[in-house]
């Protein structure tokens, strides 16, 4: 099993949509959770970081399931520059070794 | 502000040959790391390195060494290349985690480019 897991996509959804994306982790030691972007060719980037207690930035919401071992993000009113790749990263340990999943395409459309 | 830098951004090798990718951050982290990443499996960790002068494997070593030269800089060497290690190259550098701070964001470089022809 891989340790962070994403369902690749793509996810096709209008501009307006309201979209989700889930990801699960298998080390139930691991502290630090994030979403990253990552455009066409480009470096990832962090899009946000996830707390225990679920936060929020802008369109973006970001929850924690430590239960569960799963992690979400849910994109409100995606616009057309929403499309890229979503990577789910899990850091754990105290070298902050960083795992990624292998992401979720996200595609927005007129 | 530079950030993480990485050269060269594009490079072709022919089997066998070697090559030195480098890697500079200007934010005086201590954690620095190379991923490769190829279509359909995301982002693997091949070495990372939690302070300087320490260095550990990561999920893919195999054909690689590293050398953490000194805290700014981290390079990644390919001793003989072989066409599976054709790939795109990041680097990344973090603060390293405590128990007095959470969330520690990575920062990565623009990526490297290598075919291995």
């Amino acid at each position: 099993r891989k340790e962070v897991e994403q369902d690749p996509g793509p996810f096709n959804v209008p501009e307006g949509a309201t979209v989700a994306f889930n990801c699960t982790y298998s080390n139930s030691a691991s502290q630090s959770f994030f979403w990253y972007r990552q455009d066409c060719r480009k470096e990832p980037k962090l899009l946000m970081s996830v707390y225990s207690s679920g936060n929020e930035d802008g369109r973006f919401t970001a929850q924690l399931n430590r239960a569960s071992q799963y992690i979400s993000l849910l994109i409100r009113d995606s616009k057309l520059s929403d499309s890229a790749t979503y990577l789910c990263v899990v850091s754990s340990g105290t070298a902050s070794k960083l795992t990624f999943g292998t992401g979720t395409r996200l595609q927005v459309t007129l | 502000n530079a950030g993480v830098t990485q050269t060269p951004k594009f490079q072709v090798l022919k089997t066998g040959q070697s090559m030195t990718l480098q890697c500079a951050q200007d934010m005086n982290h201590n954690s620095m790391y190379w991923y490769r990443q190829d279509p359909g499996m995301g982002l693997r960790l091949i070495y990372y390195s939690a302070s300087e002068g320490t260095t550990d494997k990561g999920e893919v070593p195999n054909g690689y060494n590293v050398s953490r030269l000194n805290k700014r800089e981290f390079s990644l060497r390919l001793e003989s290349a072989a066409p599976s290690q054709t790939s795109v190259y990041f680097c990344a550098s973090s603060e390293t985690w405590d128990r007095g701070r959470t969330n520690t964001e990575a920062f990565f470089g623009q990526g490297t480019r290598l075919t291995v022809v």
